[in-house]
């Protein structure tokens, strides 16, 4: 079964603009974490931000935030204000499958982000 | 100079050779890891490795084999590579803990023919 889930391969949005990527997640475990990983065309993985589980209050990291909803087991990303060089496909991960002796970083499929000049 | 140096950085080879991708850091992390990726797949783990001693599957090792040779250096090798091993394979250290993010080498393409 799919532990992280991407449901948009493509999202396009215009320069400027906020848009929002969505993830879920499908785990039973009290405390995780959730990632977000920026890949451009160039092929490098580029970390962007990270929530606890626990954490009370939705991470920022500048243009970068996190709507988490506990709940409803969504983390979705935020671009606020885009611009041309976040063109790029965008991952969700989190620790949530075991393999081995330990939890491991698992991957959605990524969502392909355009953005419009 | 990358924290962490993945050789070589594209490859073409044929059906049955023996490969070896390489990964280097200078971050001092105990942890690596190696990924594959596939279109529409996303990232899947291969091996990781959480001290010199330690090795471990990931969830697609079949076909696939490791060393880690140093705290810094951790060694993929396609023993006998195939077709559908074509992909861009990361490799990837972390400190430890569920909370640290992991950090990747640039990625190499490795094409089988």
């Amino acid at each position: 079964a799919q532990k992280i889930t991407q449901t948009q391969p493509g999202m396009f949005v215009q320069e400027k603009e906020a848009v929002t990527l969505d993830c879920t997640y499908d785990t039973s475990d009290p405390s995780y974490g959730l990632f977000w990983y920026k890949q451009p065309s160039s092929g490098e993985m580029i970390f962007l931000i990270y929530q606890g589980s626990y954490d009370q209050q939705n991470a920022t990291e500048g243009r970068y935030s996190l709507n988490f909803q506990k709940a409803r087991k969504s983390a979705n990303l935020v671009i606020s204000a885009s611009q041309l060089g976040d063109s790029a496909m965008y991952f969700c991960a989190s620790p949530i499958i075991s393999s081995g002796s330990a939890r491991q970083l698992t991957f959605g499929s990524g969502t392909q982000l355009t953005v419009l000049p | 100079d990358a924290d962490v140096t993945q050789t070589p950085r594209n490859r073409i080879t044929k059906t049955g050779k023996r490969i070896m991708l390489e990964c280097s850091q200078t971050k001092g992390h105990d942890r690596m890891y190696w990924y594959r990726q596939d279109p529409g797949l996303g990232l899947r783990l291969i091996y990781y490795s959480f001290d010199v001693k330690d090795i471990n599957k990931g969830e697609i090792s079949d076909g696939y084999s490791v060393s880690r040779q140093a705290q810094a250096k951790f060694s993929l090798s396609l023993e006998s590579a195939i077709p559908n091993q074509t992909a861009l394979y990361f490799c990837a250290t972390s400190p430890g803990g569920l909370n640290q993010p992991q950090h990747f080498g640039d990625g190499t393409r490795l094409s089988i023919l």
